[in-house]
């Protein structure tokens, strides 16, 4: 079983919709989960970072985590050109930093 | 400069050859890693270095060579490496205790394996 699983995508969403984007996880330790986005040949940027059960919102950014679902989400509201990436999912535990494969975002003009 | 800078952005080696990737970071942080990126994979940890000591590794290939000479500096010496070893190389940094507030990482080496 995968630590960190992703749908791959692609994932394609009208500009100004709502992008919506999965994770789940394995290791129940994990205790901080973090969403990077990756530009087409550029490294991993992070965007959003979650601690505790609930959502976090910053910007049109919003991360959501159920502990006990062990799953956490990105949803991106008004979807932007900029947007198209690469999202990437991962958790902290056991002092170290666990990657999905990453869903692939296209944002539809 | 700030932040965590790799060298070279782009490297063509031979199977035979012997080469080296640079990462230095400008954040105060004193914990370095190395993750490999290959299509369709997730983001690899192959090497990390805690307050300068190497903590883990997880079973790569002795053709891989890290080395940590001080906390801001981290390479990865390369030789006779495959094909399949072409990938985009990251280095990350982080500060000691406070990785659960996720790791910084460089724009990375793009390896190609000829």
């Amino acid at each position: 079983q995968k630590e960190v699983e992703q749908n791959s995508g692609p994932l394609s969403v009208p500009e100004g919709a709502i992008a919506s984007l999965n994770c789940t996880y394995s290791d129940r330790g994990s205790q901080s989960f973090f969403w990077y986005r990756q530009y087409s040949g550029k490294s991993p940027e992070l965007i959003m970072s979650i601690y505790s059960n609930g959502d976090k919102e910053d910007g049109r950014f919003t991360a959501q985590l159920n502990k006990a679902s062990q799953y956490v989400s990105l949803l991106i509201r008004d979807s932007q050109p900029s947007d198209s990436a690469t999202y990437l999912c991962s958790g902290f535990g056991n002092e170290k930093l666990t990657f999905g494969t990453g869903t692939r975002l296209t944002i539809i003009p | 400069e700030t932040g965590v800078t790799q060298t070279p952005r782009h490297l063509v080696m031979g199977m035979t050859n012997k080469k080296s990737l640079k990462c230095e970071q400008h954040l105060g942080h004193n914990a370095m890693y190395w993750y490999k990126q290959s299509a369709k994979k997730p983001l690899e940890l192959m090497f990390v270095y805690s307050l300068e000591e190497r903590v883990e590794n997880n079973s790569v290939p002795s053709r891989f060579s890290p080395e940590c000479p001080n906390s801001s500096h981290l390479f990865l010496h390369l030789h006779t490496l495959q094909p399949e070893d072409s990938a985009l190389y990251l280095c990350a940094s982080s500060q000691v205790g406070t990785g659960a507030y996720g790791y910084t990482f460089g724009s990375g080496t793009r390896l190609t394996v000829v």
